[in-house]
């Protein structure tokens, strides 16, 4: 099946700072990848939609200055949380889906994000 | 988008058979089911999609009733493994593919 690799794994950075987390699609082109943060024993909640080429396209509520996408290849899409706060804490996992699979789409590992 | 419902929680015990049924009254007529898997700490992986009767897998099988409102998926002889977290979702909201996840069904196998 198609991977979608994500990385890093695991972040903890201070107040303040931004964290760039890449998610990769490693044996397929994906000129669409999605970005989902998850906290504790809650679903996955979309946050935007990355496009290859074009500007990323944000959910309702998610602040498009403080995630940065930038889709810049068929095969990378990278998060970039700005000036990281606490509250920013959280689970966040990439998709993609591959051409002709249907409904069937592939998600990163995750990145746990740490803000202390 | 066709929302879905699902139980919050199930519990089995290893061995059994695990049925989990998901409702989505609204389903439209080029919307596909597709169930997902979710351990802690990972990113979903998905296990079966279908459109209408039966699919069966290495994994399991996906029963949809003629009039498409609801779906079951049936995991054959669960075992310690398969607990984790299984979301039901419906069709693509707007035409770039996207997954809206409903608050999926906490599946807790015992030994």
């Amino acid at each position: 099946g198609a991977v979608v690799s994500q990385h890093p794994s695991r972040v903890i950075c201070k107040s303040g700072t931004s964290v760039k987390i890449e998610c990769r699609s490693l044996d397929f082109q994906a000129t669409t990848m999605f970005w989902y943060r998850q906290f504790p024993k809650k679903s996955l909640m979309l946050m935007a939609t990355s496009n290859e080429g074009s500007k990323a396209t944000y959910e309702q509520g998610v602040e498009k200055d403080k995630f940065l996408i930038n889709h810049a290849s068929l095969t990378l899409s990278t998060l970039t949380v700005t000036s990281a706060h606490p509250e920013d804490s959280s689970f966040y996992i990439c998709s993609a889906r591959v051409s002709g699979r249907g409904t069937e789409a592939f998600f990163g590992q995750g990145t746990r994000l740490t803000v202390v | 988008l066709a929302k879905t419902t699902q139980p919050i929680s199930m519990d089995s015990y290893e061995g059994q058979e695990v049925n989990i049924t998901c409702s989505h009254n609204n389903i439209a007529t080029n919307d596909y089911i597709t169930w997902y898997q979710q351990f802690p700490s990972q990113g979903p992986r998905f296990i079966i999609q279908g459109y209408k009767t039966k699919v069966t897998n290495e994994v399991a099988s996906l029963f949809i009733p003629a009039d498409r409102k609801s779906s079951t998926l049936s995991l054959p002889r669960v075992s310690l493994s398969d607990t984790a977290v299984y979301y039901c979702l419906v069709g693509f909201s707007g035409n770039t593919g996207k997954l809206i996840f409903g608050q999926g069904t906490t599946l807790q196998v015992k030994p």
